[in-house]
């Protein structure tokens, strides 16, 4: 079965410090696994993907996550925090198995993150 | 090409009513799915459709229904609102790359609220 923890349900930096939001994956597959960004009252966006290719995920905004299997750990890193990164994020694992053209999401509970001037 | 379209985008509905949130897509997509967002929660599958003529429950299908119309749409129904059932509802369809990797789309949202 698929499960994902964000470990942080609330993260506050201030900006120009880096970020880092906290997630771990439980998968039965080699996963697919994916950070999505959710600003107040809008719908998601993709920051990154990791589907088997690089361990290092670089994603837009400057974001970038590390897949470590070893950990069962995908966490998002930002060196330098901005005040528009204020927002909801969600890390999420695919339970689609290699060759099936089906994948439901499994998401984390999110991270809230706030950035002070 | 307007990816992942949903109507309404808000919806005040009273206790035992019904209602149907829809959902479509223009990508050509087999798989479709439906979520509920719900604070503290992130995002929860309600039902998903491999493909036309098939759906299937999430996590969390109960109060709901679906229909798979055609390849292009994919609807939700309240039989009978309920004040649990206030939420964000998403709608999403996934694009398979033929090297395994897989990108999900998802529609804007539709607001509803049961009082």
């Amino acid at each position: 079965a698929q499960s994902v923890t964000q470990l942080d349900s609330h993260v506050s930096v201030s900006e120009g410090t880096p970020v880092l939001l906290r997630c771990n994956y439980s998968s039965s597959y080699s996963p697919s696994l994916f950070w999505y960004v959710q600003h107040p009252n809008k719908g998601l966006q993709l920051l990154l993907k990791y589907t088997s290719a690089a361990t290092l995920v670089k994603g837009i905004n400057g974001f970038e996550a590390e897949f470590k299997k070893s950990e069962t750990s995908f966490h998002l890193t930002k060196p330098s925090a901005h005040m528009s990164d204020a927002a909801e994020y969600f890390c999420v694992v695919s339970d689609r198995n290699r060759g099936s053209t089906l994948g439901r999401l499994y998401f984390g509970r999110g991270t809230q993150l706030t950035v002070w001037p | 090409n307007a990816g992942v379209t949903q109507t309404p985008k808000f919806q005040v509905l009273k206790t035992g009513q019904s209602m149907t949130l829809q959902c479509a897509q223009d990508m050509n997509h087999n798989s479709m799915y439906w979520y509920r967002q719900d604070p503290g929660m992130g995002l929860r599958l309600i039902y998903y459709s491999a493909s036309e003529g098939t759906t299937d429950k999430g996590e969390v299908p109960n109060g709901y229904n679906v229909s798979r119309l055609n390849k292009r749409e994919f609807s939700l129904r309240l039989e009978s609102a309920a004040p649990s059932q206030t939420s964000v509802y998403f709608c999403a369809t996934t694009r398979f790359s033929g090297t395994g990797g897989e990108t999900q789309y998802f529609g804007p949202g539709t607001r509803l609220l049961v009082l």
